[in-house]
């Protein structure tokens, strides 16, 4: 079925930058889309950008402009680079994939903590 | 973007009953809607994709319905394993939405 890891969380200031990772394995097909979902202490799950399999991307509006999702297909690692980080940042941010364009998203990782302190 | 919202926002059950939760999209989102399962320091799981498909190796006591703006998740015979929050996701825009969850707790 394949697994997802993240890596690159941690500590960073406001108005800083991180790079956060998703190494995926044994994901036997190319998948059509990968997902960063975050979760903020005490809220619900937040969609935060998509990357489709030929390079679309998309953003929530709050991260539009500061965060910037890609991937490395050679690698099977998909990447969101965050700048300007903010107070509201603050979350556990999980990758998911998605197999095709009609699927939910089916693989996710464990996730990797982003605290963003002033 | 699209609003998701979803109802109630907890509620409280037994071991073996029956639940509906509801998820209500602002617009018409044909059937482009997933239901997710997560717990606590856990990743979230997928249990219905398609509004109403049963995604593989979840039990078939979980059931999706609806299509346009409304959609219900109905869990029959509950199970201690099933207290968790449920998520709804709309995928028919370019920017997807989540609802903002129901707690599903044991009474």
């Amino acid at each position: 079925e394949g697994q997802l890891l993240e890596s690159g969380g941690g500590l960073a200031q406001r108005g800083g930058s991180l790079r956060l990772s998703c190494a995926a394995s044994g994901l036997t097909s190319r998948s059509y889309a990968m997902t960063w979902v975050r979760q903020a202490p005490g809220q619900g799950l937040e969609w935060v950008a998509g990357i489709l399999s030929g390079g679309l991307t998309d953003y929530a509006d709050s991260v539009k402009g500061r965060f910037t999702v890609s991937r490395d297909n050679s690698q099977s690692t998909l990447y969101l680079q965050m700048n300007s980080l903010k107070g509201e940042d603050t979350a556990v941010y999980f990758c998911a994939h998605r197999r095709g364009p009609s699927d939910g998203l089916d693989v996710w990782g464990q996730g990797t903590t982003v605290t963003v302190s002033s | 973007a699209i609003q998701m919202t979803q109802s109630p926002s907890s509620l409280s059950a037994s071991v073996g009953d029956t639940v509906t939760l509801t998820c209500r999209a602002s617009q018409d989102i044909k059937n482009d809607l997933g239901w997710y399962q997560h717990k606590p320091g856990k990743a979230p799981k997928l249990l219905i994709y398609g509004a109403t498909s049963l995604q593989s190796g979840v039990p078939s006591r979980f059931s999706g319905s609806g299509s346009g703006t409304d959609f219900t998740l109905t869990i029959s015979n509950l199970q201690p394993e099933d207290f968790a929050t449920y998520y709804c996701l709309q995928d028919y825009d370019y920017v997807w939405t989540f609802g903002q969850g129901t707690k599903v707790e044991i009474k």
